[in-house]
């Protein structure tokens, strides 16, 4: 089943703002990750966040990582219409060899 | 980053005919390679677990005639779906894992996914 809820489920704001995505979790986490799908594209990794680190940049990407509320956010600042996608947090689920994916967040940036 | 293909990337059959699918890791070996399915603007569900050289481990739910998955090499796994029907049309995805750089800097990398459409 499905571990992870993310909010908002669609978010549309316009190009030079910032995005921020939330995620949150249920089972205790070896680490965290970020993923980026475009419409009817595979997945493309952005970021990883251990469990014993609280905030990790990459670019234009801030995601912090909360696990006493087991909870995470991704920040996209000055966002782009090329950051029009679907985001995705996963977790590896206290250890299991496979990734819990949340539902997803539908951003849309307006030109 | 490590490179995987899948195809077809979108397949039409008709109904009671099978279909497979292909996942290739390129410039890695993967002992792990995980299939996805995806509907439409929801999340991905695991359908299983492919290890190099046993048996798929199956997710809840998921048919294991229904859904054959062979990996029988290091960088290549299949998932066939057999007698396909309307209801498996769907966005099967796979990924791979590379075991080899640590488990706790795992990430995934994706294939490009297959559109099915069973008519």
């Amino acid at each position: 089943s499905q571990q992870g809820e993310e909010d908002p489920q669609a978010l549309s704001i316009q190009e030079g703002e910032n995005a921020t995505m939330n995620c949150s979790y249920k089972t205790s986490i070896n680490n965290l990750q970020w993923y980026r799908q475009n419409s009817g594209r595979g997945l493309v990794h952005l970021i990883l966040i251990r469990s014993n680190e609280r905030e990790k940049h990459s670019g234009r990407l801030r995601v912090t990582l909360d696990t006493s509320k087991k909870s995470s956010s991704l920040l996209i600042t000055a966002s782009r219409a090329a950051d029009t996608a679907s985001y995705f947090c996963a977790t590896d689920a206290g250890g299991a060899q496979k990734l819990v994916f949340g539902q997803g967040t539908r951003l849309t940036i307006n030109p | 980053g490590a490179v995987v293909s899948q195809h077809p990337s979108r397949v039409i059959c008709k109904s009671g005919t099978s279909v497979k699918i292909e996942c290739r890791s390129l410039d890695f070996q993967a002992t792990t390679m995980f299939w996805y399915r995806q509907f439409p603007k929801q999340s991905l569900m695991l359908m299983a677990t492919s290890n190099e050289g046993s048996k798929a481990t199956y997710e809840q739910g998921v048919e294991k005639d229904k859904f054959l998955i062979n990996h029988a090499s290091l960088t290549l796994s299949t998932l066939t779906v057999t007698s396909a029907h309307p209801e498996d049309s769907s966005f099967y995805i796979c990924s791979a894992e590379n075991r080899g750089r640590g488990y706790e800097n795992t990430e995934a990398f994706f294939g490009q996914g297959t559109r099915l459409t069973v008519v």
